[in-house]
């Protein structure tokens, strides 16, 4: 089992509201990464890092922002969470020491915007 | 634009036998070629790795293979069990650039 948290697992909230979904893992990986996946879909990079300080945008357009203070932490916030935004979040995390990016990934966050 | 396409939305196979996932991609020539199982609401789970000089690698009842003239990789599972069914993703990059991975497979192995 990977050392990688994430809260809320599940959250519903209203449209307009801002949220900070939280990603903390415990075995120093300088990556970490945060996904977004529909249902039966495939994962979609919205946000990566790979160092304190370090943040990129993914593939995946995001209304989401991300900050990286701690080398164990990396918020994801959404300023005014919309229904578009109804997903289920993966943080994910791996070694900057190793040429190989083999990810461990988190139990993620279903979130739901009504 | 990069593309891997994984052969099937889902595979049915009978307890016991052999489950072989596809994995292809086009526009990409990358060093490293992993597979990884998802089941339902949690995170992917890292299962295998295969580097680019590498024609074959096993683990336990699982094989996989990596042929990069054909732009393919075979995940196999051997005397499968119901505990195998799953979503299955295979998952490619080179050099420090970040994970692309496909859509999956969704595999079922019936008792």
């Amino acid at each position: 089992e990977a050392d990688i948290y994430q809260t809320p697992r599940y959250l519903v909230i209203g449209t307009g509201k801002k949220i900070t979904l939280e990603c903390s893992q415990t075995m120093g990986h300088d990556k970490m990464y945060w996904y977004q996946q529909d249902p039966g879909m495939e994962l979609h990079l919205i946000h990566y890092s790979y160092g304190v300080n370090s943040t990129e945008k993914g593939d995946l357009s995001s209304e989401s922002t991300v900050s990286r203070i701690r080398t164990e932490h990396f918020p994801l916030t959404l300023e005014s969470a919309r229904p578009s935004h109804t997903s289920q979040y993966l943080c994910a995390s791996s070694r900057w020491t190793s040429v190989v990016d083999t990810q461990y990934f988190g139990p993620g966050t279903r979130l739901t915007v009504l | 634009s990069q593309k891997i396409e994984q052969n099937s939305e889902a595979l049915n196979i009978q307890e016991g036998k052999t489950a072989t996932l596809t994995c292809n991609y086009t526009n990409y020539s990358p060093a490293y070629l992993q597979w990884y199982r998802q089941d339902p609401g949690r995170g992917p789970v890292f299962l295998l790795l295969i580097r680019e000089n590498e024609k074959e690698k096993r683990k336990e009842r699982l094989k996989v293979t990596f042929d990069t003239t054909l732009k393919q990789s075979l995940f196999h599972i051997t005397a499968s069990q119901p505990a195998d069914s799953a979503t299955y993703l295979c998952a490619l990059h080179s050099g420090n650039t970040p994970l692309v991975f496909g859509k999956g497979t969704r595999l079922s192995v019936i008792a």
